[in-house]
């Protein structure tokens, strides 16, 4: 596997549900991002984590928790999330240098939420 | 009022022709970035800049760091390239403000 891998590809679950998704990237970054995407709206960091340590929660509601347990994985568990919540999840890796920094994107996990 | 505005927000063009699309943005950047999305989600980088100009392939993005202003030129067009475009900059390494894309259709 090369790159920034995320699964599942797509998810349907219910209000009542609790999924998680998952990404692993393989180019060594220190850096991981969770976005969304909803149609007509510009990507939403929600999360970023620094080897290992959660450095960016841009107000995103309870109902969505990360979770990274090394430099390589990082998690977003899913639970009593609203119909609005469905929208594309992209996860993203990086290695800062010098202040500046390139993202590797995942392929995205298209939830729906019933 | 967003940090990063592009223009057009959609784009018709034959194949063959030369397209620009612009990036305009409110704060100061260590970074611009250009980003391709194919209809099936994933994200490419194609460009990642700070002054001056990049080339690769058909592809061109300019920026001028004064007017806070980029523009990302793809010549002779195909249809392959049709996807949305995405500018993005990065204030601090860890920050990213988006646009809301540029989605291009190139016809034969």
């Amino acid at each position: 596997e090369t790159g920034v891998t995320q699964t599942p590809r797509h998810l349907v679950m219910g209000m009542t549900n609790k999924k998680s998704l998952k990404c692993e990237q393989h180019l060594g970054h220190n850096a991981m991002y969770w976005y969304k995407q909803s149609a007509k709206k510009p990507l939403e960091l929600m999360f970023v984590y620094n080897f290992k340590e959660q450095t960016e929660n841009n107000s995103v509601p309870s109902r969505f928790s990360p979770e990274c347990p090394n430099s390589s994985h990082l998690f977003l568990h899913l639970h009593t999330l609203q119909p609005e919540d469905s929208a594309l999840y992209l996860c993203a890796s990086s290695q800062e240098l010098a202040g500046v920094s390139e993202q590797f994107f995942g392929p995205g996990t298209r939830l729906t939420v019933l | 009022k967003n940090e990063v505005e592009q223009s057009p927000q959609n784009l018709t063009a034959q194949e063959g022709e030369f397209i620009t699309i612009n990036c305009s943005y409110s704060v100061g950047i260590s970074a611009l970035h250009w980003l391709q999305q194919h209809p099936g989600g994933g994200i490419v980088s194609l460009f990642m800049l700070s002054s001056g100009k990049k080339k690769h392939g058909r592809l061109i993005a300019t920026i001028n760091i004064q007017e806070k202003h980029s523009s990302l030129h793809i010549t002779a067009s195909h249809p392959r390239d049709s996807a949305v475009y995405i500018c993005a900059v990065t204030p601090t390494g860890n920050q990213f403000y988006f646009g809301t894309g540029t989605s291009l259709t190139v016809i034969p």
